[in-house]
């Protein structure tokens, strides 16, 4: 069965603390994605990757950075944790002109 | 306004219903995606839809490229199909990497 990995299903961190999220997919796929989800504001993209070492910013890259190194690892890194990047962080990803398939998603707590 | 507009936002049924949730969408696409997550899981993919119609068990979903619409229909409802379905779509040309998400909608359904 196919399967998106992420690391942690929940994490706590404190505030100003450098976080890295971890994404892994067994597919082979191309393009891998990283969302957060906000209650009343549904699901949006941080960045994505379509392809090992190349990036794109997405609709809020503002205190993220991200890291492909590998085909199938896909890392998100907050630089300096904030109170108001506590949020759901999904991963995803697919292959081109397929569906997505996603992580299980990390809960993070910024205190 | 969002360019991914579903209703309702709130759905309560009872065992057995036929239910209907409406996906209405602004800009050219490649595809639409309907996704469902239960509470506290990741994202399930149920259908990538381009044109026409898809079935898979109780589940329906179609697409009107035209008027820019798609409808989930579930039938004989379950409270298993208890959870929050998301409308996504996946842009046409350069941007067509991204999903812009509607902003889901809660279904429950009670026995």
């Amino acid at each position: 069965d196919v399967k998106v990995t992420q690391s942690s299903r929940y994490l706590v961190k404190r505030t100003g603390e450098k976080v890295f999220l971890e994404c892994v997919q067994d597919m082979d796929h191309e393009n891998m994605f990283w969302y957060r989800q906000d209650p009343g504001l549904g699901l949006r993209l941080i960045y994505f990757s379509y392809d090992v070492k190349m990036k794109e910013k997405g609709d809020i890259p503002e205190g993220y950075s991200v890291s492909r190194e590998k085909k199938e690892r896909f890392s998100l890194i907050l630089e300096s944790a904030s109170t108001n990047q506590t949020s759901m962080y999904l991963c995803a990803s697919r292959q081109n002109n397929y569906g997505y398939t996603f992580g299980s998603g990390t809960r993070l707590t910024v205190v | 306004k969002n360019e991914v507009e579903q209703s309702p936002q709130n759905l309560t049924a009872q065992e057995g219903e036929f239910i209907t949730i409406n996906c209405s969408y602004s800009v050219g696409i490649s595809a639409l995606h309907w996704l469902q997550q239960h509470p506290g899981g990741g994202i399930v993919s149920l259908f990538m839809l381009s044109s026409g119609k898809k079935k898979h068990g109780r589940l329906i979903a179609t697409i009107n490229i035209q008027e820019k619409h798609s409808s989930l229909h579930i039938t004989a409802s379950h409270p298993r199909d208890s959870a929050v379905y998301i409308c996504a779509v996946r842009g046409s040309g350069g941007s067509n990497y991204k999903l812009t998400f509607g902003k889901g909608t809660l279904l429950t359904v009670n026995p």
